[in-house]
């Protein structure tokens, strides 16, 4: 069973504060990693997915970083804002057939912002 | 398009009883899994396909079956309802490319009495 840790397990933060969550994965055989969003009654939702050791990627004041070498990742919001209230997922993929399909999730941080 | 569509969205069982989780998709993905949550475990792989006709056990099969006659249906079966199969169970697909995501339907809370 892969380990994926995600920390931390939960964070209150205050309208405007800036945050960030930590992922930590198996650094050996590495294919993929996933930021997924998931909102109370909803289903999670795709933030990113990484592939490259030192990828940085940014949509709106979300943004991620990636380290294979050593096997973390990085999920950073600037301005937080209420609407950004949700429980946020990490997800890993090994190199096993090379495919995405497989993934082995976080127990997630769940973000809470206080206007 | 619809997406990921499962159904139902809620079911009670009584200890004992089978019911089939309907998952489908209308995007043409070829990978398709199912994943159980639990409170304080996050999302756990029970089965997976990555085509029709093809289907394999994730992390937590135990007590469910699945079968993939179609691209776009992916059931899942409970043979004998058990209470510690009450949990929150969603449906994923991927086109299974190098940075494809996968999709999400909206989960089926299931409670087992």
């Amino acid at each position: 069973i892969l380990n994926v840790e995600q920390s931390p397990q939960s964070l209150h933060v205050q309208e405007g504060d800036s945050t960030n969550f930590t992922c930590s994965f198996p650094s050996s055989n590495f294919y993929a990693l996933h930021w997924y969003r998931w909102e109370t009654a909803k289903s999670p939702e795709a933030l990113f997915v990484m592939t490259l050791n030192g990828d940085e990627k940014k949509k709106g004041r979300i943004s991620a970083t990636l380290n294979t070498k050593e096997g973390y990742s990085y999920l950073y919001i600037k301005g937080s804002q209420p609407e950004d209230s949700a429980t946020y997922l990490c997800a890993f993929t090994p190199r096993s057939g090379g495919s995405n399909y497989k993934l082995t999730f976080g127990k997630g941080t769940l973000l809470t912002v206080n206007p | 398009n619809a997406g990921v569509t499962q159904t139902p969205k809620f079911q009670v069982l009584k200890t004992g009883q089978s019911m089939t989780l309907q998952c489908a998709q209308d995007m043409n993905h070829e990978y398709m899994s199912w994943y159980r949550q639990d409170p304080g475990m996050g999302l756990r792989l029970i089965h997976y396909s990555v085509g029709a006709g093809i289907t394999d056990q994730g992390e937590v099969p135990n007590g469910y079956n699945v079968s993939r006659s179609t691209t776009e249906d992916f059931p899942l079966r409970l043979l004998s309802a058990a209470p510690s199969q009450t949990s929150v169970y969603f449906c994923a697909t991927s086109s299974g490319g190098e940075h494809t995501e996968a999709f999400f339907g909206q989960g089926t809370r299931l409670t087992v009495v």
